[in-house]
């Protein structure tokens, strides 16, 4: 079985400034790795996945997270936050060659942006 | 390229109804998957179908069904509706052991 825990409900940091987004996983199999961004009245937009090629993944729009088996984490970072990146962060595992369904999503970690 | 499409975006209806949602994939892609979002319970899987047969099944009751038709169109059906159903209802089409693409959703309103 798959789960998902994003250690913080909120997050909130000044523009400019690094955003960490903290999750770790549990997973019987050798796990896929997703990070997704839900902007207001929006659907799911893919940031990264990992999918047990190279640890450190970059996604889109400057992210990138690294996968750490021994510590079962997955955060998501950015070196310099901008307004337009606050929305809701998904950490999402599945079973790695189960065609990724059904995937599991951690309860969501909301990012403000300060100016 | 044409993403995942959702319809309708909005859905109000009166408990005890039933309600259909309808899904299309990306061009190309077998699976569609659907989820149930709601600030309670966060995103929770229903279930996927791929190639007209459903292939994961989620933890829902029966009330809550789908399919899948050839050319990858799907519709999920919600029957005899409660207060609890309000959610906003997410579909995501992939290819084979790929990443999943999530339409707008379909936000239901269940009074």
């Amino acid at each position: 079985a798959q789960s998902v825990t994003q250690l913080d409900s909120h997050v909130s940091v000044s523009e400019g400034t690094p955003v960490l987004l903290r999750c770790n996983y549990s997973s019987s199999y050798s796990p896929s790795l997703f990070w997704y961004v839900q902007h207001p009245n929006k659907g799911l937009q893919l940031l990264l996945k990992y999918t047990s090629a190279a640890t450190l993944v970059k996604g889109i729009n400057g992210f990138e997270a690294e996968f750490k088996k021994s510590e079962t984490s997955f955060h998501l970072t950015k070196p310099s936050a901008h307004m337009s990146d606050a929305a809701e962060y998904f950490c999402v595992v599945s079973a790695l060659n189960s065609g990724n369904t059904p995937l599991v999503f951690g309860k969501g970690t909301r990012l403000s942006v300060i100016a | 390229k044409a993403g995942v499409t959702q319809t309708p975006r909005y859905l109000i209806k009166t408990r005890g109804q039933q309600v259909t949602l309808s899904c299309s994939p990306i061009s190309g892609h077998r699976s569609v998957s659907w989820y149930q979002q709601t600030p309670g319970q966060g995103l929770q899987f229903l279930f996927e179908y791929f190639s007209e047969t459903q292939r994961n099944k989620g933890n829902f009751p029966g009330r809550f069904s789908g399919r899948q038709f050839s050319n990858s169109r799907s519709e999920m059906n919600v029957s005899t509706l409660e207060l609890g159903d309000s959610a906003l209802y997410l579909c995501a089409s992939s290819r084979s052991d790929s990443e999943a693409f999530f339409g707008q959703g379909t936000r239901l309103t269940v009074v």
